[in-house]
C-alpha cells in the first residue's frame, strides 16, 4: 500500500527556518513526479511547490518563490521542503502529493505555525 | 493562472438526496483536465474524479464528474452520511494547478 508521510512541522518565529519532509513508500518513487500543497487554518487548498521526477525541475508558487526550496532524495525515497524568511501568512497544515496532473495520494499532512 | 470558482459555497442537503456541485474556469480547461477532492474536517484531501470524469480508485459510482471547456459538475447520486464534506475542484491544464475555494455539503 502506498503511503506518504510528512514530519518536521514546528513553531517558528517569523524570519525563521525550517524544513519538513515526506517519506514515500509502497511505490516507485524515483518515477513520480511531486509537489507541496499547503492550507492555512479555516482556507481551501493552495499549491506551493512542484518537483520533477529526476528533481531537475522545479517550480514554486509566487507567494514562496524566492523563500522555499524544494528538493528529492530518491535514494532515501524522501520529499523535502526548506522553508526560510517564514512569515504569518506562512502558517498552514503542509502536504506532500504524488503528482499526475492532478494529486492522486496524499500525506496526512504536518502543521507549521508561524508565530512570536 | 486560471480562476475557478465554486457554486453554492455551502449546500444543505440530506441523506438520499442528490447533491449538484459547480466550477466554473475563468478560461478553458482543455482536455477535461479537471480534477474533483474530496476533505473532512481533519483528514487529507482525497482524489474523487479526474479528466472531468473518470473516477479514481475505490471511489464509489454514486460519484460521478461530468463537463467540459469552462463549466464542470460533480454529482453525487444519493447522499450518505459519510460524504458530508467540503469538495474542492483543481484544474492542471495550466501550471501551476488551481484550486477552487470548495463547497461544503452539510446535513440539512
Amino acid at each position: 500500500e502506498m503511503q506518504l508521510v510528512e514530519s518536521g512541522g514546528d513553531l517558528v518565529q517569523p524570519g525563521g527556518s525550517l524544513r519538513v519532509s515526506c517519506a514515500a513508500s509502497g511505490f516507485s518513487f524515483r518515477t513520480y513526479e511531486m509537489s507541496w500543497v499547503r492550507q492555512a487554518p479555516g482556507k481551501g487548498l493552495e499549491w506551493v511547490s512542484y518537483i520533477s521526477s529526476t528533481g531537475s525541475t522545479r517550480s514554486y508558487a509566487d507567494s514562496v518563490e524566492g523563500r522555499f526550496t524544494i528538493s528529492r532524495d530518491n535514494a532515501k525515497n524522501s520529499l523535502y521542503l526548506q522553508m526560510n524568511s517564514l512569515r504569518a501568512e506562512d502558517t498552514a497544515v503542509y502536504y506532500c502529493a504524488r503528482h499526475v496532473g492532478y494529486f492522486d495520494s496524499w500525506g496526512q499532512g504536518t502543521r507549521v505555525t508561524v508565530s512570536s | 493562472e486560471i480562476v475557478l470558482t465554486q457554486s453554492p459555497g455551502t449546500l444543505s442537503l440530506s441523506p438520499g438526496e442528490r447533491a449538484t456541485l459547480s466550477c466554473k474556469a475563468s478560461q478553458s480547461v482543455s482536455s477535461g483536465y479537471l480534477a474533483w477532492y474530496q476533505q473532512k474536517p481533519g483528514q487529507a484531501p482525497r482524489l474523487l474524479t479526474y479528466a472531468a470524469s473518470f473516477r479514481a480508485t475505490g471511489i464509489p459510482d454514486r460519484f460521478s464528474g461530468s463537463g467540459s471547456g469552462t463549466d464542470f459538475t460533480l454529482t453525487i447520486s444519493r447522499l450518505e452520511p459519510d460524504d458530508f464534506a467540503v469538495y474542492y475542484c483543481q484544474q492542471y491544464h495550466l501550471s501551476p494547478g488551481t484550486f477552487g475555494p470548495g463547497t461544503k455539503v452539510e446535513i440539512k
